[in-house]
């Protein structure tokens, strides 16, 4: 079984500067999706990035980018530009490609989480 | 429209109680799931369906009961709860990846914050 682990329960950071989150992932499979999601007091769970095990180049969407080494399965998020807005839980995610399971699939494999605060 | 709408957002219950939560998506996704979250915790698998079938079921109590009456709507139904069972519960929605391999990201409602009295 795949398992997810986020080593930062909670990070801080300042308005304007960068952090990085923490992502490790235990897997047999060659091929899989990685995802980061955010989820702040509103309660709904965001896409922030996704990235297919497949691709060696790096997921990039505007202030938010991740470092995926694949060899040590390590999958972490850089959020350049920290904005107030930003403050959120954020949850690292497996999933497994298609496949003939029976739905293994669909499940999605979350971290704990990790609260980032930004302060100004 | 990107949108996973879920109803009502906010729901007290007594342990005798009867009720429904309700979930709809008009983006033609045909896997659609439950999830059951505790506070600062992930959000844990309890369903999934695909092409409204019941594909996955994680071994949840049987006073949780799921329906998927058509492609866009995924309905919950609650009877006889815990107040263990009090948590936030959000539906999420994705491409079946027959059609597609790559879109394989749920989107997810808001949630309903469930509280059993």
């Amino acid at each position: 079984a795949q398992t997810v682990t986020q080593s930062q329960p909670e990070m801080s950071v300042q308005e304007a500067e960068t952090v990085t989150l923490s992502c490790t992932y235990d897997t047999s499979e060659s091929d899989y999706y990685l995802f980061w999601y955010k989820q702040p007091p509103s309660r709904q769970m965001i896409l922030v990035i996704r990235q297919e095990a497949y691709k060696q180049q790096n997921a990039t969407e505007n202030r938010f980018s991740v470092n995926f080494q694949k060899a040590a399965k390590s999958f972490s998020l850089k959020i350049s530009d920290s904005q107030l807005g930003d403050a959120a839980m954020y949850f690292c995610a497996y999933r497994s490609p298609q496949s003939n399971s029976g739905g293994s699939n669909y499940k999605l494999t979350f971290g704990k989480g990790t609260l980032l605060t930004v302060n100004p | 429209d990107t949108e996973v709408t879920q109803t009502p957002k906010h729901l007290v219950m007594g342990m005798t109680n009867k009720k429904s939560l309700k979930c709809e998506q008009h983006m033609g996704h045909r896997a659609m799931y439950w999830y059951k979250q505790k506070a600062k915790k992930p959000p844990e698998l309890m369903f999934v369906y695909s092409y409204e079938k019941l594909s996955i079921n994680e071994s949840v109590p049987s006073r949780f009961s799921p329906e998927c009456p058509n492609s866009s709507l995924l309905n919950l139904h609650l009877h006889a709860l815990q107040p263990e069972d009090s948590a936030l519960y959000l539906c999420a929605s994705s491409q079946d990846w027959w059609i597609s391999g790559m879109n394989t990201e749920a989107f997810f409602g808001q949630g309903t914050r469930l509280t059993v009295v």
